[in-house]
């Protein structure tokens, strides 16, 4: 079982659109949680991190966090073809485990 | 304010060389850590460094080692080069956070 799991995708979107990417992880002794955007060929960005329980809005993006359900979800509001990219969800417990990454594309 | 930096950003090497690369965390930041990333697969937790100590490491074998220098700046050094050591190796900065930074990244290409 992967630590950190995500729906590969692809995800696709017209613009304007709500993207709803989601991860699970399976440790529970996480205590921090982060989404990075990766455009093709490029390094991963951090966008948005999270350590309670409930919603952290940032501008489009909104991070949410379940512990009892061990979820993490990212929702972007009003989509971008700029925010086409492979969106990875991180989780932390004495080192960083990664998912593979959801790829979204945003239609214009 | 600078972010993180690595070098080269490509390398060619071929089958039983060694590789090293290097790796400036961003001003302030005591904590280096390196990953792998094959091409189409997610980021594979390599090493983690700080304060001149390695802190953690993860499931590769011993050929993959490193360093931390007293101003922070760490190099990966790949012995015994392999095929399947052909990826993009990433290098993240922290200080105190669990928060990490990346820089561009090495992409080396095994022959």
């Amino acid at each position: 079982q992967k630590e950190v799991e995500q729906n590969s995708g692809p995800l696709s979107v017209p613009e304007g659109a709500i993207a709803s990417l989601n991860c699970t992880y399976s440790d529970r002794g996480s205590q921090s949680f982060f989404w990075y955007r990766q455009y093709s060929g490029k390094s991963p960005e951090l966008i948005m991190s999270i350590y309670s329980n409930g919603d952290k809005e940032d501008g489009r993006f909104t991070a949410q966090l379940n512990k009892a359900s061990q979820y993490v979800s990212l929702l972007i509001r009003d989509s971008q073809p700029s925010d086409s990219a492979t969106y990875l969800c991180a989780a932390h417990n004495n080192d960083m485990r990664f998912g593979a990454g959801t790829r979204l594309t945003v239609k214009p | 304010e600078a972010g993180v930096t690595q070098s080269p950003t490509h390398l060619i090497k071929t089958r039983g060389q060694q590789a090293t690369l290097r790796c400036s965390p961003i001003s302030g930041h005591t904590s280096v850590y390196w990953y792998q990333q094959a091409l189409g697969l997610g980021l594979q937790f390599l090493l983690w460094y700080d304060e001149g100590e390695e802190r953690n490491r993860g499931n590769f074998p011993p050929r993959f080692s490193g360093r931390q220098f007293p101003n922070y700046s760490s190099e990966l050094n790949v012995n015994a080069l392999e095929l399947e050591d052909s990826a993009l190796y990433l290098c993240a900065s922290g200080h105190n956070t669990d928060t990490q930074y990346f820089g561009p990244g090495t992409r080396l290409t095994v022959l």
